[in-house]
C-alpha cells in the first residue's frame, strides 16, 4: 500500500535560520511527488512538484529513490513561510493523491 | 478565472441521514477529485471523476457516492452518516487526471456528524 510519512507534526525555527521539512514515502512503482501548503485561513496549494525540479519561494525538494525520501527545505526561513506543509504522492492518471499528515511550520522572530 | 468553489461551508446531520455536497470547478477544468480530512490529518482521497465518469477510487464505501455534471460541477453524496464521517471534504479540481497537472482545491465544507 502506498503511504506518506511526515515525523514531524510541528517544526518550530527562527528566522533566518535553515528549514528542513522531512517526508519519507512507500510506493511499488516510480510515483510523482508534491509538496503542498496552507497558510492560515487560505485553501491548500500547490507549493511545487518533483517533475518540475522547480524553487518556489525558496523552497526546494529533492527526491532520493534509495531513501525513498523527498525532503522539503529552504536555506533562510521568512515569517511569511509559517503555516502547514502536506507531502503528497500520486501514481498517476486517475490515481489521486495520497498525504501525508502534515507538518506545521513555525517561523520564530 | 474562478476558482473552484464548495457548498455548503458547514453542514450538521445526525447519524443515519443523507447529506450532499457540491463543488463548482475551476474554467475549463473536467476533472474533480474529493478528499476527505479528519481532524489531524491529510486530505484522503475518496474518488475523482473525469468527463461525467468516476474514473478512480480510494478505499472508501460504497455509500460515498458522486456525480459530475455537464459543465463539469459535482456532487458527493453520503449516505447512512456515520460519526467518523464527520471532517472536512475537499473538492479539487484538474485539467485533465494526468498526474502533471496540478489540483486546484477549494475551501472546503465542514461536515459534523452528531
Amino acid at each position: 500500500a502506498q503511504r506518506v510519512t511526515q515525523p514531524e507534526k510541528l517544526l518550530s525555527v527562527f528566522k533566518g535560520a535553515p528549514v528542513e521539512l522531512k517526508c519519507n514515502y512507500s510506493y511499488s512503482g516510480s510515483p510523482e511527488l508534491f509538496w503542498y501548503v496552507q497558510y492560515s485561513r487560505q485553501r491548500l496549494q500547490l507549493l511545487l512538484r518533483h517533475i518540475s525540479r522547480e524553487s518556489i519561494k525558496g523552497f526546494t525538494a529533492d527526491l532520493n529513490k534509495g531513501e525513498t525520501s523527498f525532503h522539503l527545505k529552504k536555506p533562510f526561513a521568512q515569517e511569511e513561510d509559517s503555516a502547514m506543509y502536506y507531502c503528497a504522492l500520486t501514481g498517476g492518471g486517475a490515481d489521486g493523491l495520497t498525504f501525508g499528515k502534515g507538518t506545521h511550520l513555525i517561523i520564530q522572530p | 478565472e474562478t476558482g473552484v468553489t464548495q457548498s455548503p461551508t458547514h453542514l450538521i446531520k445526525t447519524r443515519g441521514q443523507q447529506v450532499t455536497l457540491r463543488c463548482s470547478s475551476q474554467s475549463g477544468h473536467n476533472t474533480v477529485s474529493w478528499y476527505q480530512q479528519a481532524l489531524g490529518q491529510g486530505p484522503q482521497f475518496i474518488f475523482q471523476y473525469y468527463r461525467e465518469e468516476e474514473n478512480g477510487r480510494g478505499n472508501f464505501p460504497p455509500r460515498f457516492s458522486g456525480l459530475q455534471f455537464p459543465n463539469y460541477s459535482s456532487e458527493l453524496n453520503v449516505n447512512a452518516l456515520e460519526l467518523d464521517d464527520s471532517a472536512l471534504y475537499l473538492c479539487a479540481s484538474s485539467l485533465e487526471p494526468s498526474s502533471y497537472n496540478e489540483q486546484f482545491f477549494g475551501p472546503g465544507t465542514r461536515l459534523t456528524v452528531l
